[in-house]
């Protein structure tokens, strides 16, 4: 158990909704990164926060956003969803901002299907 | 730009047979990081280990161990008498500093390991 939580686990939406998707970071972790695992484009980072504040930006859509909370915890939204938004989504932490010398601990992933 | 390869997209192997994964990265930079990471069947990533660009000692831990090699820009992974527990997709990661936090994923192997 990496500490990191997830949920839902499994999300089923149709074209055209908003979704949300929730992480939990470790116990002392201040940063959050959601990544996108689909089998085309295999793990991409999406989008980062640290402490509550922006701090980089990766393959993320105008479609989606984030936002990190007072207590760490951060939210995904998916907004006009399109069939090929279906992926596994996961959500990081790590205890420090510039994470190229720290590994990151991963939930379990919110697998989204979008029909 | 960054980049990992990971030639091998399945290996099968019996158990207790050492298989080697590979993976190949590229960068401009001298000062860099790598991973890998573990997703077995349930889904989560789990880290396994970090290894920074100046750091060329290989590492063993347990049935694990990693050679790295600046030379050839590899950093291998070895799994030696494989058990049914190993059958996961593996990923290597690469990561910089200054490079907006994004660890770069490259496709994963697919090992099966069977009785």
């Amino acid at each position: 158990d990496s500490g990191v939580t997830q949920t839902p686990k499994h999300l089923i939406t149709a074209t055209g909704q908003r979704v949300t998707l929730r992480c939990s970071p470790r116990s002392g972790d201040l940063s959050v990164y959601w990544y996108q695992q689909s089998l085309d484009q295999g793990l991409q980072f999406l989008i980062q926060y640290y402490n509550g504040e922006e701090r980089a930006k990766g393959n993320i859509l105008e479609r989606f956003s984030a936002q990190q909370f007072p207590d760490l915890h951060s939210e995904l939204n998916l907004s006009s969803l399109e069939l090929g938004d279906s992926a596994l989504y996961f959500c990081a932490s790590s205890p420090v901002g510039d994470r190229y010398d720290t590994e990151a601990f991963f939930g379990q992933g919110t697998r989204l299907t979008v029909v | 730009a960054q980049k990992v390869t990971q030639a091998q997209t399945e290996i099968s192997v019996v158990e207790k047979e050492d298989v080697t994964l590979d993976c190949v990265y590229e960068t401009r930079d001298t000062t860099y990081y790598l991973f890998w990471y573990k997703q077995p069947p349930s889904g989560e990533l789990v880290f396994l280990i970090r290894r920074n660009s100046f750091d060329e000692q290989n590492e063993i831990s347990g049935r694990y161990s990693w050679n790295f090699q600046k030379s050839t820009s590899s950093f291998n992974f070895t799994i030696t008498a494989s058990q049914v527990v190993d059958s996961a997709v593996y990923f290597c990661a690469l990561s910089e500093p200054y490079n907006n936090n994004d660890m770069r994923f490259g496709a994963g192997t697919r090992l099966t390991v069977k009785p």
